[in-house]
């Protein structure tokens, strides 16, 4: 199946700072979405983007489909932002069903 | 709308003792996934289904697992007999295009 790498693993920002996670993905993807999993345990769905780019309030990503990457920006971080954003795909032998990389650990402090 | 339900929240249960896992997904979302997240192996697909059909189920991890979808509201996942190494948070997710995941199981076989 499709390999999903993401990078940096850990991240510390103070608040106020912004940040860019990074996805590559092995293969040509028909789907590819960006999670943040909270401190108690939640997977939140925050963006499904094969490609392009979209924006919500202070996220916003970018897929690159020819160039097999994702990137998500958070800008003007929160303490909230905290937890693990995970990068999922899926190629078009599997369906819908979601390869999730390993994860970015973020920490915001005050 | 209540989003993906998930049934018991939390289940602690004696090794050799059969475990069941209740899934209730969002009604018109005809893709139901079953997850498993542990520390050492992150988030695996263990099976999928469409329209309430097993499409995929290469990743449950034996005989022991065993999953069934009887209609388009309730999906539950078994495992029998329960091993200590199968203590996990197992997720369900079902999706229209987007994932929306339940709040987990968290399962530790004792």
């Amino acid at each position: 199946g499709i390999q999903v790498e993401q990078s940096p693993p850990d991240l510390i920002l103070q608040e106020g700072a912004n940040s860019t996670l990074r996805c590559n993905f092995s293969d040509s993807v028909n789907n590819l979405q960006w999670f943040h999993q909270n401190p108690w345990g939640q997977l939140i769905n925050l963006f499904y983007i094969p490609s392009g780019t979209k924006q919500n309030g202070r996220l916003s990503a970018t897929t690159v489909a020819t160039e097999r990457y994702s990137l998500l920006y958070i800008s003007s971080s929160q303490t909230t932002d905290s937890g693990v954003y995970f990068c999922a795909a899926a190629d078009g032998n599997s369906g819908y069903a979601l390869n999730f990389g390993k994860g970015t650990s973020l920490l915001v402090t005050p | 709308d209540a989003g993906v339900i998930q049934s018991p929240r939390h289940e602690v249960t004696e090794m050799g003792q059969e475990v069941t896992l209740r899934c209730k997904p969002i009604s018109g979302h005809n893709s139901l996934f079953w997850y498993r997240q542990t520390m050492m192996r992150g988030l695996e697909l263990l099976i999928y289904f469409n329209n309430n059909v097993p499409i995929d189920d290469s990743g449950m991890p034996e005989d022991r697992f065993s999953a069934k979808m009887p209609n388009a509201s309730f999906s539950t996942l078994k495992i029998q007999p329960s091993e200590p190494r199968d203590s996990a948070v197992y997720f369900c997710a079902s999706t229209f295009c987007g994932y929306t995941f339940g709040s987990g199981t968290r399962l530790t076989v004792v």
